[in-house]
């Protein structure tokens, strides 16, 4: 099992350049979701997906766009960067209701 | 806005010590609630869940829940270097959202 795992660990992007990041888990959860962590502002939730075919937003989803593309993955897509959107992104999931979130290890991004 | 408040500190406490951590939720409705350590640089991992009022333990960590109050708290009993690091509490509503508080930065003193 390699829980949850995301892709890239790093990337440096330039302002107004897209790009994607994948999250896949190999638990059988349900939900998922994308966090980003920022220097004392804690991990704020960016979208969540509490089930196959279905995404919400969260408490920063501008310049953001989700998709989850079956029951393993879900992907967060930044179609034009900003620098505002340097930061850490976590994805996490749940099997269910009321358990704990898995994170993965995180995708370190900068703009430029 | 749902939210979740803690002290960020740094909460600084002698090794040995008991640290007591605390946590405030604005969403009546919230289900349930989680405390994470997260090393620097390193993704959170859940440290105590709780579901229901009262105190649950876990070996040096005790979680305590009150409805009524909104208020979560975490125990952690003869602290040790090895706990210094942030922690930071969730709350999970009916909707599955699952929203986090800022984070308590903690420093065991040897």
């Amino acid at each position: 099992n390699a829980g949850v795992t995301q892709t890239p660990k790093f990337q440096v992007l330039k302002t107004g350049q897209s790009m994607t990041l994948q999250c896949a888990q190999d638990m059988n959860h349900n939900s998922m979701y994308w966090y980003r962590q920022d220097p004392g502002m804690g991990l704020r939730l960016i979208y969540y997906s509490a089930s196959e075919g279905t995404t919400d937003k969260g408490e920063v989803p501008n310049g953001y766009n989700v998709s989850r593309l079956n029951k393993r993955e879900f992907s967060l897509r930044l179609e034009s960067a900003a620098p505002s959107q340097t930061s850490v992104y976590f994805c996490a999931s749940t099997p269910t209701s009321y358990n704990e979130q898995f994170f993965g290890p995180g995708t370190r991004l900068t703009v430029l | 806005q749902k939210e979740v408040e803690q002290n960020s500190g740094p909460l600084s406490v002698p090794e040995g010590a008991i640290a007591s951590l605390n946590c405030t939720y604005s969403d009546r409705v919230s289900q349930s609630f989680f405390w994470y350590r997260q090393y620097s640089g390193k993704s959170p991992e859940l440290i105590m869940s709780i579901y229901s009022n009262g105190d649950k333990e876990d070996g040096r960590f005790t979680a305590q829940l009150n409805k009524a109050s909104q208020y979560v708290s975490l125990l952690i009993r003869d602290s040790q270097p090895s706990d210094s690091a942030t922690y930071l509490c969730a709350s999970r509503g009916r909707d599955d959202k699952i929203i986090f508080g800022k984070g308590t930065r903690l420093h065991i003193l040897p």
